[in-house]
C-alpha cells in the first residue's frame, strides 16, 4: 500500500533550527512535496524534490533520498510565524498526491 | 503566478439542504482539478479527481451521489454536497493542476462548511 509517515508534533525555539522528517512508500514516484498550512487556511507550497539531494530556498531547505524513501524539511532561524502544520506529500506514478497527516510545529520564544 | 479561488469561503446550512462550492483557476487553464476534505487536526483527504468534460474519479469511500462534481470548463469545477448532514461539516479545499508538471498544482483558499 501507499503510506507517508511524519511526526505528529514538534516543538522548537525561536531562532533555532528544526528538521521535520518524512518517509514514504508509493506505487511509483514522481516527486516529494512539502506544504505549510496555518490553522484554518489551505496549504501553501514550500518545495518540490524529484532528484536526490538538498534544495535550498531561503530559510527553508528540503532533502530527498529516493533509495531510502526519505525526505526532510529543514527550517532555519525559526520565527514565531513558522508555527504551523507541515505536510509531506509524495506523488505516485499516476501523478496523485499521497498525503502525510502533517507535523504540527510549535515555536516557543 | 497561478491563482485558484473558491466560493464561498464559508457557509452555514441546515441539515438536509444542498450546498454548492465553486473552484476557479483565475489565470490559467486547469487540466485537472482535485477536491479534498480536511477534518480538524487531520491531513487532507482526496475526495475526487476531475478532468474537464469527463466524469470525476472518486476515491474509495466517497459517495458520488452525495458529493456531485461538475468540471464544466478548464477554469471551473463545482462540488455540490447534497442533503448535507452535520457529519459533512468540514474544510473543503480544491486544487488545480496546470499541465502535467507535478509541481504545478495550486490550492484554493478552502471553504469551511458547517451543517447545523
Amino acid at each position: 500500500g501507499q503510506n507517508i509517515d511524519q511526526p505528529t508534533e514538534m516543538t522548537a525555539t525561536e531562532g533555532a533550527i528544526v528538521q521535520i522528517n518524512c518517509t514514504y512508500q508509493t506505487s511509483g514516484f514522481n516527486g516529494l512535496f512539502w506544504y505549510q498550512q496555518h490553522a484554518g487556511e489551505a496549504p501553501t507550497f514550500l518545495s518540490y524534490n524529484v532528484l536526490d539531494g538538498l534544495e535550498e530556498k531561503g530559510r527553508f531547505s528540503s532533502f530527498l533520498s529516493r533509495s531510502k524513501g526519505y525526505s526532510y524539511l529543514l527550517l532555519k532561524e525559526l520565527q514565531m510565524k513558522d508555527s504551523a502544520s507541515y505536510l509531506c506529500a509524495a506523488m505516485d506514478s499516476n501523478y496523485q498526491l499521497i498525503w502525510g497527516a502533517g507535523t504540527k510545529l510549535i515555536i516557543k520564544p | 503566478g497561478a491563482v485558484v479561488s473558491q466560493h464561498p469561503s464559508w457557509v452555514i446550512c441546515k441539515s438536509g439542504t444542498s450546498v454548492k462550492i465553486e473552484c476557479r483557476s483565475l489565470d490559467f487553464q486547469a487540466t485537472t482539478m482535485f477536491w479534498y476534505r480536511q477534518f480538524p487536526k487531520q491531513s487532507l483527504m482526496l475526495m475526487a479527481t476531475s478532468n474537464e468534460g469527463s466524469k470525476a474519479t472518486y476515491e474509495q469511500g466517497v459517495e458520488k451521489d452525495k458529493f456531485l462534481i461538475n468540471h464544466a470548463s478548464l477554469t471551473l469545477s463545482t462540488l455540490t454536497v447534497t442533503s448535507a448532514h452535520p457529519e459533512d461539516s468540514s474544510f473543503y479545499i480544491c486544487s488545480a493542476r496546470r499541465g502535467r508538471d507535478p509541481g504545478e498544482q495550486y490550492f484554493g483558499p478552502g471553504t469551511r462548511l458547517t451543517v447545523t
